[in-house]
């Protein structure tokens, strides 16, 4: 099984906030990562964390890191239906010097009117 | 950050067929990954490519079926050898970037074969 867990759907309302959540199995992870994955296109980073950092925002976009639960979410404020889009996050383990990211399995959110 | 370039963006291929896929950064990179997404699914790393060296594959992943070029510092391809409808899936190339924290993607690749 995957190392890292993502709930599959999540359905929100346009203009509420969206928070995504994902568990992660490896304490030495390094850095974690959000992506947004849209129909049709390839990866988009949206923002990371340093494992030493337990928030980061940036914009609309708010990362909370749980190191003793191994918890990581992204709060998605104001949702706009642009914001429709899988979104994965990854971990990149600190045995691993190369910058291999481990995904979970995308958590599909679609924002309704 | 380097900006990835990559293409085909997607092929239709007859199966027993090979794809190379190419993978062009816009600046030099010391490692470049090529990562797998089957339909409906998470993404998969496949292998590992250092320029000047060998490509390092994941488990369930070998050279014959999956051989990597990189022969400089901002290029790489992924040849999917022997092409099966199983190979149906979109293929990425990545680097890091930002000091080695940021990791980008390209586009992709979306291969259907049939």
């Amino acid at each position: 099984g995957e190392d890292v867990e993502q709930s599959l759907f999540l359905s929100v309302r346009e203009g509420d906030s969206s928070v995504i959540n994902c568990t992660y199995t490896d304490s030495s992870s390094t850095y974690l990562y959000w992506y947004k994955q849209e129909p049709g296109a390839g990866l988009q980073l949206l923002t990371y964390i340093f494992s030493n950092m337990d928030m980061k925002q940036d914009q609309r976009l708010t990362v909370l890191l749980n190191k003793k639960d191994k918890h990581l979410s992204l709060r998605i404020a104001d949702t706009q239906t642009g914001d429709s889009a899988i979104y994965f996050c990854a971990e990149r383990m600190a045995t691993d010097s190369w910058g291999k990211l481990q995904f979970g399995a995308g958590t599909q959110v679609v924002v309704t009117p | 950050s380097a900006v990835i370039s990559q293409k085909p963006s997607r092929d239709i291929c007859q199966r027993g067929t090979s794809l190379t896929i190419q993978c062009q950064v816009d600046s030099q990179v010391t490692m470049m990954f090529w990562y797998r997404q089957q339909p409906g699914q998470s993404l998969t790393l496949i292998a590992t490519a250092n320029q000047g060296s060998e490509a390092t594959y994941e488990s369930g992943f070998v050279i014959d079926k999956f051989p990597i070029s990189r022969p400089n510092l901002t290029f790489s391809t992924l040849t999917v050898s022997n092409l099966s409808p199983e190979d149906s899936s979109i293929y990425l190339c990545s680097h890091l970037g930002g000091e080695n924290t940021e990791a980008f993607f390209g586009q992709g690749t979306r291969l259907t074969v049939v």
